[in-house]
């Protein structure tokens, strides 16, 4: 089992509609949540993080975390083209607290269509 | 975030060849990581830094060396570079709240 597990995609939405990407992870010890963009060919790009249980909403994006189930998602109101990308789950490692030790899921690729 | 630089952007070697990458970095970050992006494998912890001249082993830091003699720079350096190596280097800086920030990465081919 991966410690941090997202469906590679690709999920294809239309231009509008909520995007829902789904992480799991394996640790019940980790405390703290990320989502980073990836466009293509360039550098990740945090865009959310979460640390306690229920939502958490900036502007179009909401991360949405549940520790008993070991789940962590991301909520993309009104998805534009300009969404296109891979987006990255990150979880701390840990026993590490406070060290930034992350672990990285592989991404799941979102296809926004006008 | 601008305040992570990279150099070079881009580099083509040789087997056999040392090689280092240089992390510069204007936020005055703490803690400083090398990460390498395949195919496959997503982003991969080499090795980090949590303050100068205190560093260690990330999860695949064979073949990999690393110094922070100052706040700012972070090196990685590949003693004797090979094939297996060509990939995509991302350099990071964070603080205590395990949030992450990337510079624009190195794209290495080792032929």
């Amino acid at each position: 089992q991966k410690e941090v597990e997202q469906n590679s995609g690709p999920l294809s939405v239309p231009e509008g509609a909520i995007a829902s990407l789904n992480c799991t992870y394996s640790d019940r010890g980790s405390q703290s949540f990320f989502w980073y963009r990836q466009y293509s060919g360039k550098s990740p790009e945090l865009i959310m993080f979460i640390y306690s249980n229920g939502d958490k909403e900036d502007g179009r994006f909401t991360a949405q975390l549940n520790k008993a189930s070991q789940y962590v998602s991301l909520l993309i109101r009104d998805s534009q083209p300009s969404d296109s990308a891979t987006y990255l789950c990150a979880v701390n490692r840990p026993g590490s607290s406070n060290t930034g030790k992350l672990i990285f899921g592989q991404g799941t690729t979102l296809q926004v269509k006008p | 975030d601008a305040g992570i630089t990279q150099s070079p952007r881009h580099k083509v070697t040789e087997t056999g060849t040392p090689v280092t990458l240089r992390c510069h970095q204007t936020e005055n970050h703490r803690y400083m990581y090398w990460y390498r992006q395949d195919p496959g494998h997503g982003l991969r912890l080499i090795h980090y830094s949590y303050g100068v001249k205190d560093t260690d082993k990330g999860e695949v830091s064979d073949g990999y060396s690393v110094s922070r003699s100052k706040t700012e720079d972070f090196l990685l350096t590949l003693e004797s570079a090979t094939s297996s190596q060509t990939s995509v280097y991302f350099c990071a800086g964070g603080g205590h709240t395990d949030t992450q920030y990337f510079g624009p990465g190195t794209r290495l081919t080792v032929l």
